[in-house]
């Protein structure tokens, strides 16, 4: 079975502009999770979706959103960049209770 | 919000050691996981487990979830250069308000020295 894939896997972007991620899970997976990382933080959890539904959200501004398809595939926008938003976006699929996580897209902001 | 605190937060050792790291938390979890990240890669699943008590093992890994729910230990065995990376646990209360979300400890960075 073919990984987590995420596009794009790099992104620099400028303050006040806006991204779109993209995540395709594992094939079968409905459960898309998306977390952010970065060195003074870790890694936290923005929100999950299941069947093109928000089921949990955390504690980001506004700013972040998500969206599910009816394939799974999984997209997440961020509106008006911010310097402190340059991070490692991260999404993983899953099935169970086990996440497995693609190799994430390093957005720079400038 | 829930915290998990992760220790050591780094580690030098000689190739051939054992390694061994844990997990503490404020609060119970139904299941533990545990990551390994390289760099410029997202975290890879190395074990889950299920059951308080529960002790298991993938090769040289061998990891147990506490008995009170609120601790894990990963023990590497004989380490190579190749387990160089940064090792993180993960607590997952899977449904109601924790649907998808699983909270991190803060990694420990482990080298091995040739």
């Amino acid at each position: 079975k073919a990984g987590v894939t995420q596009t794009p896997r790099y992104l620099i972007k400028t303050r006040g502009q806006q991204v779109t991620l993209s995540c395709s899970p594992i094939s079968g997976h409905r459960s898309v999770s998306w977390y952010q990382q970065t060195p003074g933080q870790g890694l936290q959890f923005l929100f999950e979706y299941f069947s093109e539904t928000q089921r949990n959200k955390g504690n980001f501004p506004g700013r972040f959103s998500g969206r599910q398809f009816s394939n799974s595939r999984s997209e997440m926008n961020v509106s008006t960049l911010e310097l402190g938003d340059s991070a490692l976006y991260l999404c993983a699929s899953s099935f169970s209770d086990e996440q497995y996580f693609g190799p994430g897209t390093r957005l720079t902001v400038t | 919000g829930q915290q998990l605190n992760q220790s050591p937060q780094s580690m030098f050792i000689q190739e051939g050691e054992d390694v061994s790291m844990n997990c503490t938390s404020s609060s119970i979890f139904n299941t533990w996981l545990w990551y390994k990240q390289e760099p410029g890669e997202g975290p890879v699943l190395l074990i889950a487990l299920y059951k308080a008590g529960e002790l298991t093992s993938n090769g040289r890994l061998t990891a147990q979830f506490g008995i009170t729910r609120k601790d894990s230990f990963l023990n590497i065995s004989a380490s190579i250069p190749s387990d160089v990376g940064i090792y993180f646990c993960a607590g997952n209360n899977a449904g109601g308000t924790s649907y998808g979300k699983l909270t991190f400890g803060q990694g420990t960075i482990l080298t091995v020295h040739p």
